[in-house]
């Protein structure tokens, strides 16, 4: 396994179409993040699964965006209208978290979806 | 929510120097981590810790919690060391496990 996989890699596309990347995490990790970065800021928390249960939303996931993990496996996060705010690095995570509690075990990050809107 | 703030925001070296990275946070944390993004965007997580002091070659990290701060080392920088370098917290009360919280990430620009 060769780490998080991410694609598109880069996206350009015009204010109003919808989006959507993918996530391939590790193979046997069951925890799923996904983070948006703007230059000059560090990742900002969007939403996490725990297999294919969403835990958690930030309020930055409007209802234009949603996040879905139907297995457990790979994710997708889909971004309805977009709007030139939205653009952005998409980056996704995953760890290998053994109980409820945060074990503090090593976040994996992919290389990151890069989204222009024009 | 808790503040993150990592300091010098820049900071260039000349390689074969060595420097210290600040993070100071606001509230009690459970967890703590350092991150290196490097220019093509990819984030490696450097160490996890909370409290305490750890070391991995030419890097170590220490966390004094209870006066809520880390400090990242750098020993004998390369080229490769440059980047941007982040931070990233968990609340110990009412913080999310999966939600971590970036500071805004120190720059490094090693110069052979």
């Amino acid at each position: 396994d060769t780490g998080v996989s991410q694609n598109p890699r880069h996206k350009i596309t015009k204010r109003g179409q919808n989006v959507t990347f993918r996530c391939d995490p590790i193979s046997e990790h069951n925890r799923l993040y996904w983070y948006r970065q703007t230059l000059g800021q560090g990742p900002e928390f969007l939403t996490y699964f725990q297999n294919e249960a969403q835990l958690e939303k930030s309020r930055l996931l409007s209802d234009r965006f949603s996040a879905e993990r139907p297995k457990g496996s790979f994710s997708t996060l889909e971004i309805q209208r977009t709007e030139q705010g939205d653009s952005a690095m998409y980056l996704c995570a995953s760890s290998l978290t053994l109980n409820t509690e945060y074990s503090g075990n090593t976040i994996y990050f992919g290389e990151g979806s890069w989204l222009t809107v024009v | 929510g808790i503040q993150v703030e990592q300091s010098p925001p820049d900071l260039i070296l000349q390689e074969g120097a060595n420097s210290t990275l600040r993070c100071n946070f606001s509230d009690s944390v459970n967890n703590l981590q350092w991150f290196h993004q490097n220019p093509w965007g990819q984030l490696i997580n450097l160490f996890y810790i909370p409290s305490g002091t750890k070391q991995n070659g030419r890097l170590s990290a220490t966390t004094v919690a209870t006066e809520r701060y880390s400090l990242l080392y750098i020993s004998s920088s390369q080229t490769t060391d440059s980047g941007v370098y982040f931070c990233a917290v968990v609340m110990n009360y009412g913080g999310s496990q999966g939600n971590l919280i970036f500071g805004k990430g120190t720059k490094l620009s090693v110069k052979p």
